[in-house]
């Protein structure tokens, strides 16, 4: 069975910096692609950033450009994601998805981030 | 980026009915491979979503056959046949073509 936990969210002042981890089990890490998606409170699903499943590549959304950086250890499973400078409205659940061809196939149960003073 | 644009439900909806689900996105999603990158999730209230059809048209494991996906290039739908209590949610369409961006959602209510 497909398992990603994350972990590493809370509250957070604005201008700091928090880093997300996702511990993936069930399937063969190394060989998918990952993502992070985020969900403001009472809003829609937003993609943030993908990684390729070697690492190679990366992708993010334009507000997090410069900001944020995706990674992760196929040795541990696990995926990472580095937020700094974070702005209020980087406020979100943020969930760690397997990506197939663009589809995000599996997600996590999500973390919770609060950036506020 | 590419816009998608979701419609409304008649909320609520009894149980039993069939509903559609729209969705338009602001380019083509139909590729070169002859795929066409549009995905449909569900969001039940307080859990994470899961992937009910990709390619516009093909069902995710263990999905129901009561759903069903169709639609050309610009214009999608997300078929329900005969809604039932587990179908109540938030569903997003979400197009893979270039960048990955999500449709704003439709809430489904049932009676």
């Amino acid at each position: 069975e497909v398992q990603l936990v994350e972990s590493g969210g809370g509250l957070v002042q604005p201008g700091r910096s928090m880093k997300l981890s996702c511990a993936a089990s069930g399937f063969t890490f190394s060989n998918y692609g990952m993502a992070w998606v985020r969900q403001a409170p009472k809003k829609g699903l937003e993609w943030v950033a993908y990684i390729s499943y070697d690492g190679g590549s990366t992708y993010y959304r334009d507000p997090v450009k410069g900001r944020f950086t995706i990674s992760r250890d196929n040795a541990k499973s696990t995926l990472y994601l580095q937020m700094d400078s974070l702005r209020s409205e980087d406020t979100a659940t943020y969930y760690c998805t397997t990506v197939r061809t663009t589809t995000f196939d599996y997600w996590g149960q999500g973390v919770m981030v609060t950036v506020s003073s | 980026d590419i816009v998608m644009t979701q419609g409304a439900l008649p909320n609520p909806v009894p149980s039993g009915e069939s509903v559609s689900i729209t969705c338009r996105s602001s380019k083509s999603l139909l590729y070169s491979d002859g795929k066409t990158y549009l995905n449909w999730y569900l969001q039940r209230p307080g859990q994470s979503p899961q992937l009910l059809i990709y390619w516009m048209s093909t069902r995710a494991s263990g999905v129901s056959d009561r759903f069903s996906g169709s639609g050309s290039g610009t214009d999608f739908t997300l078929k329900i046949s005969g809604v039932e209590a587990e179908d109540v949610g938030v569903y997003y369409c979400q197009q893979g073509l270039e960048l990955l961006t999500f449709g704003s959602g439709t809430k489904l209510e049932i009676k």
